[in-house]
């Protein structure tokens, strides 16, 4: 997975219970990511990170915040999980367009 | 708006020629690109085609740009068991934010 590593790989939540996705990469870019994949929907972005110290919002950022910890590490926070976050979760990094992915963390909301 | 479409599904002779299309909105795109997903796996990069090309030839692998018609294609000769996946286009959001728009996958079966 190119030096993208994500904990953990599975998850259960109550839903209401917080959590933190982490991810962090070992080539030192400056651009990372948040992505969903639902079935049928392909993946969408959740939040971006241009560089360090930096954060925006994608196409689906409700529910959800991100931290910018240090190059390497982008977190996800679920602060009050709801079933319709049940999904899989990739982080990558970049460059630009070529994107190089973690293996995903699998997450279930009950 | 962006929207990048594919079918669903596609399913080949192994031996065959897959041939995966998509069509995209944003006619400033400058790279499209093309992604595969192994079953539990994150996205691998493939290929990607710079949009003042036409095609784009590696290996097995031949992409072909129609701008013209914002259509995009991937063609896999020889197609083997090991291809099957989810096979995933997607643009580079021409407002340099290094963002992707992803199609919805295509899943490629393979079979004997």
């Amino acid at each position: 997975n190119a030096g993208v590593t994500q904990t953990p790989k599975f998850q259960v939540l109550k839903t209401g219970q917080s959590m933190t996705l982490q991810c962090a990469q070992d080539m030192n870019h400056n651009s990372m990511y948040w992505y969903r994949q639902d079935p049928g929907m392909g993946l969408r972005l959740i939040y971006y990170s241009a560089s360090e110290g930096t954060t925006d919002k994608g196409e689906v950022p409700n529910g959800y915040n991100v931290s910018r910890l240090n190059k390497r590490e982008f977190s996800l926070r679920l602060e009050s999980a709801a079933p319709s976050q049940t999904s899989v979760y990739f982080c990558a990094r970049g460059p630009h367009g070529e994107q190089y992915f973690g293996p995903g963390t699998r997450l279930t909301v009950t | 708006g962006e929207d990048v479409e594919q079918s669903l599904f596609l399913s080949v002779r192994e031996g065959d020629s897959s041939v995966i299309n998509c069509t995209y909105t944003d006619s400033s795109s400058t790279y499209l690109y093309w992604y595969k997903q192994e079953p539990g796996a994150g996205l691998q990069l493939l290929t990607y085609i710079f949009s003042n090309m036409d095609m784009k030839q590696d290996q097995r692998l031949t992409v072909l740009l129609n701008k013209k018609d914002k259509h995009l294609s991937l063609r896999i000769a020889d197609t083997q068991t090991g291809d099957s996946a989810i096979y995933f286009c997607a643009e580079l959001t021409p407002d340099n934010t290094d963002k992707l728009i992803f199609g919805t996958g295509t899943r490629l079966q393979v079979f004997p």
